[in-house]
């Protein structure tokens, strides 16, 4: 069974700190890996890994795809309050929709 | 430009009460799934369709019921609720399995 695990589950940091959160999968034919966040409602989409794309960056967020590992971080510098939100993992598993972990949830105090 | 459109957004039921949430979508996409989320336990898919007359289960299909006729919408229906199906309820949809997901706003429900 193809499965997604995040690490830690919850996290709080000061503004300005920069912090890591992992994501590791287990998928019987890898194709991609991507990144969510979540504030109050909907997820909203922040990156996709491939194995042509595996490093990705938008303004203060990065992340790269290790392959060997089988994992991905998702890095976040100077960090905001902002930035508070559940960051979500996902890869596609077969011909179903995404396979989610259980998220990290970030929260940024000031 | 609507994208994914979920009604309601709040719904409280008592329990053996059958109800249906709706989803649309205006992107002409392929692929529609449900996704349940409750705290902790991220988000588990419920059922999915690749293409309008063609469902499939998820992880927790137990109680739940699709069908698609159409590309654009993808109700969804419970059968007699339980206090186990309290939970926020989300419609997506993409091009295909190897595509980012658009998710709806979601739907909170509470049965008591």
């Amino acid at each position: 069974e193809d499965k997604v695990v995040q690490s830690p589950l919850s996290l709080v940091v000061h503004e300005g700190d920069t912090v890591t959160l992992n994501c590791s999968y287990e998928v019987t034919n890898f194709r991609s890996l991507l990144w969510y966040k979540q504030e109050k409602k909907a997820p909203t989409f922040l990156f996709m890994l491939t194995s042509s794309g595996i490093e990705k960056k938008s303004g203060r967020l990065s992340s790269i795809l290790d392959k060997k590992e089988l994992s991905s971080i998702l890095n976040i510098t100077a960090t905001q309050t902002g930035d508070s939100a559940i960051y979500l993992c996902a890869v596609p598993s077969g011909n179903t929709p995404l396979v989610f972990g259980k998220g990290t949830r970030l929260s940024v105090i000031a | 430009n609507a994208g994914v459109t979920q009604t309601p957004k709040f719904q409280v039921l008592k329990t053996g009460q059958s109800m249906t949430l709706q989803c649309a979508q205006d992107m002409n996409h392929e692929y529609m799934s449900w996704y349940r989320q409750d705290p902790g336990m991220g988000l588990r898919l419920i059922h999915y369709s690749v293409g309008a007359g063609i469902t499939d289960q998820g992880e927790v299909p137990n109680g739940y019921n699709v069908s698609r006729s159409t590309t654009e919408d993808f109700p969804l229906r419970l059968l007699s609720a339980a206090p186990s199906q309290t939970s926020v309820y989300f419609c997506a949809s993409s091009l295909g399995s190897n595509s980012p997901l658009h998710f709806g706003n979601g739907t909170r429900l509470t049965v008591t």
